[in-house]
């Protein structure tokens, strides 16, 4: 297996919601990324995640809670979202935290979250 | 700190046109360099990388080579076809923190 699942692939809610988005992986990566991305612009860095434990943070609302409950799997819970949120949300894994050069990022093909 | 720069797109090519994207960056030391194409609707995937001065990454038909005296690392393809048109992304993998450094995208669209 060499992908990063992602789900769900699109998701609308409301600003009083709470909903999760889910990214799984089975290729033994140690670390794991969520990024945002705005139409055509270039995903920016939320959080990572090192051997299951949080190692960054760039300042993300705390209404983007993320939670590793393994190695496998990365959950970003969401609550009290505004409209601006709306983006593509993408996760990512790489083999260890300071990914290897022979390996790279291993991207998900995202989730589409429309806030309304 | 590091950083990358690409061309302004869109661009746009007929079929079989020759593709130059090019990205330059900055950054201290020995940088591993990648270009990530995003096709519509879709993340991104690795579409080739380098990880030392004069290494030339190559995939379906796509090449770079890192260039240490420039600090380029610039996309080309002989010959593009319409399902090459999306949206390319060059970065770098430095000594940030561990972090993924992204150029801005350049969209490319060709036309049959």
């Amino acid at each position: 297996d060499t992908e990063v699942t992602q789900t769900p692939k699109h998701l609308v809610m409301g600003m009083t919601n709470k909903k999760s988005l889910k990214c799984e992986q089975h290729m033994g990566h140690r670390a794991m990324y969520w990024y945002k991305q705005k139409a055509k612009k270039p995903p920016e860095l939320m959080f990572v995640y090192s051997y299951e434990k949080l190692s960054i943070n760039e300042s993300v609302p705390s209404r983007f809670s993320p939670e590793c409950p393994n190695s496998s799997l990365l959950n970003l819970h969401l609550h009290a979202l505004q409209p601006e949120d709306s983006a593509l949300y993408l996760c990512a894994s790489s083999h260890n935290p300071a990914p290897s050069p022979n390996y790279g990022y291993t991207f998900g093909s995202g989730t589409r979250l429309t806030v309304v | 700190g590091d950083s990358v720069t690409q061309m302004e797109g869109p661009v746009t090519l007929s079929e079989e046109a020759f593709l130059t994207i090019n990205c330059t960056y900055t950054a201290t030391g020995y940088p591993s360099l990648f270009w990530y194409v995003q096709y519509p609707g879709e993340g991104l995937q690795l579409l080739l990388k380098a990880t030392k001065a004069d290494d030339k990454g190559s995939n379906k038909g796509f090449e770079a080579t890192y260039r240490k005296e420039t600090t380029s690392f610039h996309l080309e393809k002989g010959s593009v076809q319409v399902s090459d048109s999306a949206v390319y992304f060059c970065a770098l993998f430095g000594n940030q923190g561990g972090k993924l450094i992204f150029g801005q995208g350049t969209e490319l669209s060709v036309k049959p």
